[in-house]
């Protein structure tokens, strides 16, 4: 059984740089969550996929963030011109349509210098 | 707006020593309460889904309960390996399908 899986795990890039992210969902799950958790904090809810359809972003997510699915499959987001305050824990998650539990990857923590 | 509050933040106990953690939300219709058990520099990882008042769902030493305003996750005679953060979430039948979570109750078990 193979889980959410992500991509890197640790990234440390400089300010102003670009990032990117993947995230491969587990297999037969057609939605695709990316959450952001800061320390102390539980995680806060960034966009969603149905398939290669982006449903829902909120309002965290800047014009400096991009996420894509292109095929329905993996994910990538992507930071442009990080900033300090980028500085966190980014969270994947999926599920399938109608069944609202979330299964969550490791994580990959991004830390801005 | 949705609203999740855990309470207590942390909570040092002894192993064997049983307690309960609080989560208290606000939602307009529910869909789904969750929790979910994060370990440091880790994932969440899930635990139990709970749908309606009065449900009850246990696995191994966790027994989670739902109300129509809170939801208590009882831990029977804990052990070290328990230590972690747990972590509440809802998901809100107001159309979005995100979860709003809470931040967490970091609960310690010495041996």
């Amino acid at each position: 059984d193979t889980g959410v899986s992500q991509d890197p795990r640790h990234k440390i890039t400089k300010r102003g740089q670009n990032v990117t992210f993947r995230c491969d969902p587990i297999s037969e799950h057609n939605r695709l969550y990316w959450y952001r958790q800061t320390l102390g904090q539980g995680p806060e809810f960034l966009t969603y996929f149905q398939n290669e359809a982006q449903l829902e972003k909120s309002r965290l997510l800047s014009d400096r963030f991009s996420a894509e699915r292109p095929k329905g499959s993996f994910s990538t987001l992507e930071i442009q011109r990080t900033e300090q305050g980028d500085s966190a824990m980014y969270l994947c998650a999926s599920s399938l349509a109608g069944v609202s539990t979330q299964y969550f990857g490791p994580g990959t923590r991004l830390t801005v210098l | 707006e949705d609203q999740v509050t855990q309470s207590p933040e942390a909570l040092r106990l002894q192993e064997g020593e049983s307690s309960s953690l609080n989560c208290s939300y606000t939602v307009s219709g529910l869909r789904g309460l969750f929790w979910y058990r994060q370990d440091p520099g880790k994932g969440p990882e899930f635990l139990f889904t709970l749908y309606s008042a009065g449900e009850e769902k246990e696995k191994e030493r966790l027994k989670a309960t739902l109300t129509k305003k809170e939801s208590f996750l009882h831990i029977t005679a804990p052990k070290p390996e328990d230590s972690a953060t747990y972590l509440c979430a809802v998901d809100d039948q107001g159309g979005s399908e995100k979860l709003v979570f809470g931040k967490g109750t970091k609960l310690t078990v010495n041996p």
